[in-house]
């Protein structure tokens, strides 16, 4: 089956520090490629679509300077949380899709800790 | 306010018996809904999914209802087993979009031996 690998899995780091997170899908090319947050007790919520090769699209209230997205190949996306402060903290996960019209293949996400 | 919802945080069921979960929707313009299991420290797995053009669809143990009139669909499991134990995800999508998903909050399924 389709499988996508995120890394790094956990993240504790100081106010101030950029944190990136790659996402890669292993076994199929990714057009396009998804990036959620969640908060404790909270829905899955999209934050941007990545598109391979072109700039991605951000959800309303996401900045957009403040979480890059780089879509450099149709296996990889990364997301950079660029000074990144305590209310930042949250679980972070990428999907991906061979086509729109699949299902999405969630990695296993990325625990973002700012202290 | 929440496109999709899943009303009930927890479930608790016997091994054997069925589990039912629950979501509703409030946009009539989705045509495309998915169901994710999760476990701790993991990404959500596919499960099924249903197009709005059905009503219900099948894979083993696994069976997706889908009420338009009502917006609201169901998951079913039957038998369940204590490896079912997991929070399932509701989702839903316009298929002519990116395939951007509206997730729910999720619901605890606590299968007892």
């Amino acid at each position: 089956g389709a499988v996508v690998s995120q890394h790094p899995s956990r993240v504790i780091c100081k106010s101030g520090t950029s944190v990136k997170i790659e996402c890669r899908s292993l076994d199929f090319q990714a057009t396009t490629m998804f990036w959620y947050r969640q908060f404790p007790k909270q829905s899955l919520m999209l934050m941007a679509t990545s598109n391979e090769g072109s700039k991605a699209t951000y959800e309303q209230g996401v900045e957009k300077d403040k979480f890059l997205i780089n879509h450099a190949s149709l296996t990889l996306s990364t997301l950079t949380v660029t000074s990144a402060h305590p209310e930042d903290s949250s679980f972070y996960i990428c999907s991906a899709t061979p086509d729109r019209y699949q299902p999405q293949h969630f990695g296993d996400g990325t625990r973002l800790s700012i202290l | 306010d929440q496109q999709v919802k899943q009303n009930s945080p927890s479930l608790s069921v016997q091994e054997g018996r069925i589990s039912i979960l629950n979501c509703d929707y409030t946009n009539s313009m989705f045509d495309y809904f998915l169901w994710y299991k999760k476990y701790p420290a993991e990404g959500p797995t596919f499960l099924i999914s249903i197009s709005s053009i059905k009503d219900k669809n099948e894979d083993g143990r696994f069976t997706v209802f889908l009420n338009k009139s009502a917006k609201h669909l169901s998951l079913h499991i039957v038998p369940s087993q204590p490896g079912d134990s997991a929070v399932y995800f509701c989702a839903a999508s316009f298929r002519g979009s990116q395939g951007n998903l509206i997730f729910g909050k999720g619901t605890k399924l606590s299968v007892k031996p």
